[in-house]
């Protein structure tokens, strides 16, 4: 069934420093979302992607799809303390019918 | 505030007993999901309504979980005889209609905590 793999699970950076996390996927991808979830909170949508090499920004956030739609990242650049959570990458299959979720990547920033 | 609501926010059960838990979506979104999140994990599709109709259940919604949406509004998840394993966040979204434009965001809830003893 289908399947995004995301890495690093986890990271752990000092504040002022950049941040990426990437999903992959060994199918092409129609389209993906990605999730932000804060400890001890529920997943709150970022971003959907949906054209091959698109980039798209959100302030110091930046989401990119892979030219052959089967990656794609988040870079968050000088991260914040507010930036603390899990970021999920997650693919709308069946006509978006139900989102299938990556295991996520854990932030944690040292001020 | 999404605007999605689930009561309770936690619940604690013994092994066994049934429990059932309630969601109400933003009040235009005629789908609604029920989404399943273990310790460290993503959250896993269980089942979505189209208005009342429940269209597809996962192969991990056993027979002793059941879902509704009687009228096209809240929704409810029961699970009976419940285990060990069945304690985990469960989260409910919901989304307007899907359009040209491609899958629409989803609106998670709090989420209802359960802890089975």
């Amino acid at each position: 069934g289908q399947q995004v793999m995301q890495i690093p699970q986890y990271q752990h950076v000092q504040e002022g420093e950049d941040f990426t996390t990437y999903c992959n996927s060994s199918t092409t991808l129609s389209n993906i979302q990605w999730y932000k979830q804060r400890p001890g909170g529920h997943p709150v949508f970022l971003i959907q992607l949906v054209k091959s090499g698109e980039v798209k920004k959100q302030k110091r956030l930046t989401f990119q799809f892979g030219e052959a739609k089967k990656n794609s990242s988040l870079h968050i650049t000088a991260t914040q303390t507010t930036d603390v959570g899990t970021y999920f990458c997650a693919e709308p299959v069946e006509y978006g019918n139900k989102l299938v979720f990556g295991a996520g990547t854990i932030l944690r920033v040292k001020s | 505030d999404t605007g999605v609501s689930q009561n309770p926010r936690h619940k604690i059960t013994k092994r066994g007993q049934n429990v059932t838990f309630r969601c109400d979506p933003i009040s235009e979104h005629n789908r609604l999901y029920w989404y399943r999140q273990t310790l460290g994990q993503g959250p896993e599709f269980l089942t979505y309504f189209q208005n009342e109709a429940q269209l597809e259940k996962s192969r991990l919604l056993s027979d002793r979980f059941s879902a509704e949406r009687p009228k096209g509004s809240f929704s409810t998840l029961e699970i009976q005889r419940t285990e060990q394993g069945d304690s985990a966040m469960y989260l409910c979204a919901s989304s307007s209609r899907v359009t040209s434009g491609g899958p629409r965001r989803q609106f998670f809830g709090p989420g209802t905590r359960l802890t089975v003893l």
